[in-house]
């Protein structure tokens, strides 16, 4: 099984529905992270949550919320999706920093999402 | 601010032959320095990262990079590539204790 798993993997939608993209992991480990994907621009971080207590924004966080239920999930919702928010998304997750103040991402497989 | 900038959007090279992915970053403080790989339809791997000490990484698949402070880069070198190396390469910056930045990545195509 998988250590960061996404669902759906794949989605279509329509223009101005809610949709909620889900993320849990079995590492254990206190942060996680949204970023979307698309041609030319790279990984794009949209939230990220350093604990369950703690969300942050990242630099495209417009359009989009998260939610997390517990220290082994991370949501994110599109409450009116545009088709500009097609794109692949990504959850990761990383450790906190070690002792030389270190870390590293893990990621889940993806969710494409399509608005139309 | 921090940033992560990746020179090449797309690098044609030719099975056998050497081939660089250039990353540079911007920062006031030290930061740490990873390459992703990600495979056609995949999520995103580690491929190697610099913390401290010796300022070449290398990772199990013959890639390596050189942390060079002075020219604030991390790039990537292999030097013999093959078929299977075909993916998208990211540049990423992390500071001690903060969020993970990508660059936007560089398309590795492998001619035969």
């Amino acid at each position: 099984d998988a250590d960061v798993t996404q669902t759906p993997r794949n989605r279509i939608t329509k223009t101005g529905k809610r949709i909620m993209l889900e993320c849990s992991q079995t590492k254990g480990h206190d942060r996680m992270y949204w970023y979307r994907q698309d041609p030319g621009l790279g990984l794009r971080l949209i939230y990220y949550s350093f604990d369950v207590k703690d969300i942050n924004k990242g630099e495209i966080s417009d359009g989009y919320s998260v939610s997390r239920q517990a220290q082994a999930k991370f949501s994110l919702s599109l409450e009116s999706a545009i088709p500009n928010q097609t794109a692949l998304y990504f959850c990761a997750t990383s450790p906190p920093a070690g002792r030389d103040g270190s870390t590293e991402a893990f990621f889940g497989q993806g969710t494409r999402l399509t608005v139309v | 601010a921090q940033s992560v900038t990746q020179l090449d959007s797309q690098v044609p090279v030719f099975e056998e032959a050497p081939v660089e992915l250039r990353c540079n970053y911007s920062s006031s403080v030290s930061v740490y320095l990873f390459w992703y790989v990600q495979y056609p339809n995949q999520g995103l791997q580690l491929l190697l990262k610099y913390l401290s000490g010796s300022t070449l990484v290398e990772s199990i698949n013959g890639f390596e990079a050189e942390f060079n402070k002075s020219q604030t880069s991390f790039h990537l070198r292999k030097p013999s590539v093959h078929i299977s190396d075909t993916a998208e390469y990211f540049c990423a910056v992390s500071f001690r204790d903060d969020k993970i930045i990508f660059g936007k990545g560089t398309r590795l195509h492998i001619l035969p």
